[in-house]
């Protein structure tokens, strides 16, 4: 166990559905992340929250809809997804390095998505 | 544009073997990098992770090196076990944001 957790841990949804997941961290970490792995691709970083601030969007499309209320709490909000979406997601925390330093991050067990 | 690769692809070992896992990356501007170990349908484990200015990690049987200047990392791991069998992913830190490679599958067989 990292302390990251994910809810839920598998997801069928149809098409023109809308469903959230959710990512929690009580590890103190100010850094969120969510990243995307498909079958047969290196995992891709989607987007980076630092203390409650997206500061990283990585061209993913607006159907993905992140939301960050607190530094222990990350959301990704699902709406009018395609089948290629269908994946893991995976959601990562790290607590604030020290000036030029980044700490290593800790992953949560993450979500498999299936898109109908 | 950052690019990881790793080889091989996979490998199949009997139980006992000492075996090095290969990570290469194109650019030398990194702040880390990281080890991960991914069992089927799961998370990622950190395993190790090397600053830019470290030149090499150790946790048990697993040591890691980093060459920035040629763009290499090795995982070397001493004295495989069944347990050990799973897909090992390296990634590179650039800017608050890991840069993965496509990982090695292992299987240690007994």
């Amino acid at each position: 166990e990292t302390g990251v957790t994910q809810t839920p841990r598998h997801l069928v949804m149809g098409m023109t559905n809308k469903k959230s997941l959710k990512c929690e961290q009580h590890l103190g970490h100010n850094a969120m992340y969510w990243y995307k792995q498909s079958a047969k691709k290196p995992l891709e970083l989607m987007f980076v929250y630092n203390f409650k601030e997206q500061t990283e969007n990585n061209s993913v499309p607006s159907r993905f809809s992140p939301e960050c209320p607190n530094s222990s709490h990350l959301f990704l909000h699902l709406h009018t997804l395609q089948p290629e979406d269908s994946a893991l997601y995976l959601c990562a925390s790290r607590p604030q390095g020290l000036a030029g330093t980044y700490n290593e991050q800790f992953f949560g067990p993450g979500t498999r998505l299936t898109v109908l | 544009k950052q690019e990881v690769t790793q080889i091989p692809a996979a490998l199949s070992v009997p139980e006992g073997e000492n075996l090095v896992l290969n990570c290469s990356f194109t650019d030398s501007a990194i702040y880390n990098l990281q080890w991960f170990r991914q069992d089927p349908g799961k998370g990622l484990t950190s395993l190790l992770l090397i600053q830019s200015s470290q030149r090499e990690q150790t946790s048990g049987r697993l040591n890691a090196s980093l060459d920035k200047s040629s763009g290499r990392s090795t995982l070397y791991i001493a004295a495989s076990q069944p347990g050990d069998s799973a897909t090992y992913l390296c990634a590179v830190d650039n800017t608050d944001k890991l840069i993965f490679g496509t990982g090695t599958r292992l299987q240690v067989f007994p």
